[in-house]
């Protein structure tokens, strides 16, 4: 079975850019997850969606920081523009929303640089 | 969700037991303990969870203590390939929909042949 699956893998953009990464939750998954990984702080939670509605988006940064999940077999989050401390591993994970519980599964991250 | 303690790190000899401890001493009646380990350069990976019962799976043991205050994730043979930071983490199950995990720093094992 496919995993979540996330692109780009690896992105070096420039200072200012637009970054866009996206995410394809396991397929029957309707509860998806964005995190942010980085030496400094751990992994974060920035927003999750129960059936495409944001729960909880207070872990977003800031403004330039953006997240839509129009169906549930795909999200994306955007960076707008991007500053050199958004570079960071970034990690999409989905799970079944209905039920308690479910077990979370993770994607193998997007690795943002920004110079 | 409640907060847990972990040891920055441990060492483990190769084919021997590795017993990771876990405190979270506040933890309320629909959390459950949840273990996940983070391979370098891999996303989060699920390994284990348990409400007040001791569970096992192909992967590992969890023992939570009786009045849940501390758990310890046992692998019972370790390989170098656990080596790994490992997770554990306190999340709440409500009927209204899921919660996420929050992570904290984790224990960073170490498997040494």
């Amino acid at each position: 079975d496919a995993g979540v699956i996330q692109s780009p893998r690896h992105e070096v953009t420039e200072m200012g850019q637009e970054v866009t990464l996206r995410c394809k939750p396991i397929s029957g998954h309707n509860s998806l997850f964005w995190y942010r990984q980085t030496m400094m702080r751990g992994l974060e939670l920035l927003i999750y969606f129960n059936n495409n509605v944001p729960i909880d988006d207070s872990g977003m940064p800031e403004d330039r920081f953006s997240a839509k999940m129009p169906n549930a077999s795909f999200s994306t989050l955007k960076i707008q523009p991007s500053e050199p401390r958004d570079s960071a591993v970034y990690f999409c994970a989905s799970t079944k929303t209905w039920g308690r519980g479910n077990t979370i599964y993770f994607g193998e991250g997007s690795w943002l640089t920004v110079v | 969700d409640a907060k847990t303690t972990q040891p920055p790190s441990m060492d483990c000899a190769e084919g021997r037991a590795a017993n990771l401890p876990c405190n979270h001493s506040t933890i309320s009646g629909n959390e459950y303990v949840y273990w996940y380990r983070q391979i370098h350069s891999q996303g989060p990976q699920y390994i284990i969870h348990g409400l007040k019962n001791n569970e096992t799976n192909e992967m590992a043991s969890l023992i939570i203590t009786e009045d849940r205050k501390s758990s310890t994730l046992i692998l019972p043979h370790a390989t170098l390939r656990d080596t790994a930071v490992y997770y554990c983490i306190v999340r709440a199950h409500r009927n209204s929909g899921n919660t996420p995990l929050v992570f904290g720093k984790g224990t960073r094992l170490s498997v040494i042949a």
